[in-house]
């Protein structure tokens, strides 16, 4: 099986409910951000982004919020479905001009039926 | 439309021996990345290409050489494998501007290598 993630921090959601999942990133100057969502062996897939310019950006169920004063990420999942479970993780690119990303360790989402 | 694609799935290797993992994307993306991911941890990048011909080190090169001959390609050779680079690999890519995303990351499935 899948060894990634053995060690990550896991939030429970009963099917139906919304959950919130945390990230506190590291760089003042990062301008991107990005959360992912990986399965159980396979790559990471973008779920949403948001650029260092907002404070809040929705997409289909998902939402992220930004926080800069305190360098925080959350991502909302409204109405979670078991198909959500997975860990998600976010990234941070540092500042514009560069192409690097920084990851998160990620949370595993567990969705209850 | 294959995305990015990555091959072999998994390998296992006797310590000192040697492979190449291939990573291949068909979207036009200037930019490829080789990653991995170990347990507990966030994805740390190996290397990284900015075009065909260039490569650069990112946060744990040491151990690795990586080729971009073709703009599509970018490989990621181990010449003497050790235990410590038992792990999962990932390559990604992603444009230089202008959407889908603002230089979201295209990730490949991932290669699975064990070193013993």
């Amino acid at each position: 099986g899948e060894s990634v993630g053995l060690h990550l921090p896991t939030l429970s959601v009963q099917e139906g409910d919304n959950s919130i999942i945390n990230c506190a990133y590291s760089n003042s100057a990062s301008d991107y951000f990005i959360w992912y969502k990986q399965e159980s062996g396979k790559g990471p897939q973008f779920i949403i982004d948001i650029r260092s310019n907002m404070d809040k950006r929705q997409g289909q169920r998902v939402t992220v919020l930004l926080n800069k004063t305190v360098k925080h990420l959350s991502l909302q999942i409204a109405a979670t479905q078991p198909g959500d479970s997975a860990v998600y993780f976010c990234a941070e690119k540092e500042a514009s001009g560069t192409y690097k990303y920084i990851f998160g360790t990620g949370t595993r989402l567990k969705v209850l039926a | 439309n294959a995305g990015v694609t990555q091959t072999p799935k998994f390998r296992v290797l006797k310590t000192g021996q040697s492979m190449t993992l291939l990573c291949a994307q068909d979207m036009n993306h200037e930019y490829m990345y080789w990653y991995r991911q170990d347990p507990g941890m966030g994805l740390r990048l190996i290397h990284y290409s900015v075009g065909e011909g260039t490569t650069a080190k990112g946060e744990v090169p040491d151990g690795y050489n990586v080729s971009r001959l073709k703009k599509q390609n970018f490989l990621l050779g181990l010449e003497s494998a050790a235990p410590s680079q038992t792990s999962v690999y990932f390559c990604a890519s992603s444009a230089t501007s202008g959407r889908p995303a603002y230089n979201e990351q295209f990730f490949g499935p991932g290669t699975r290598l064990t070193v013993l």
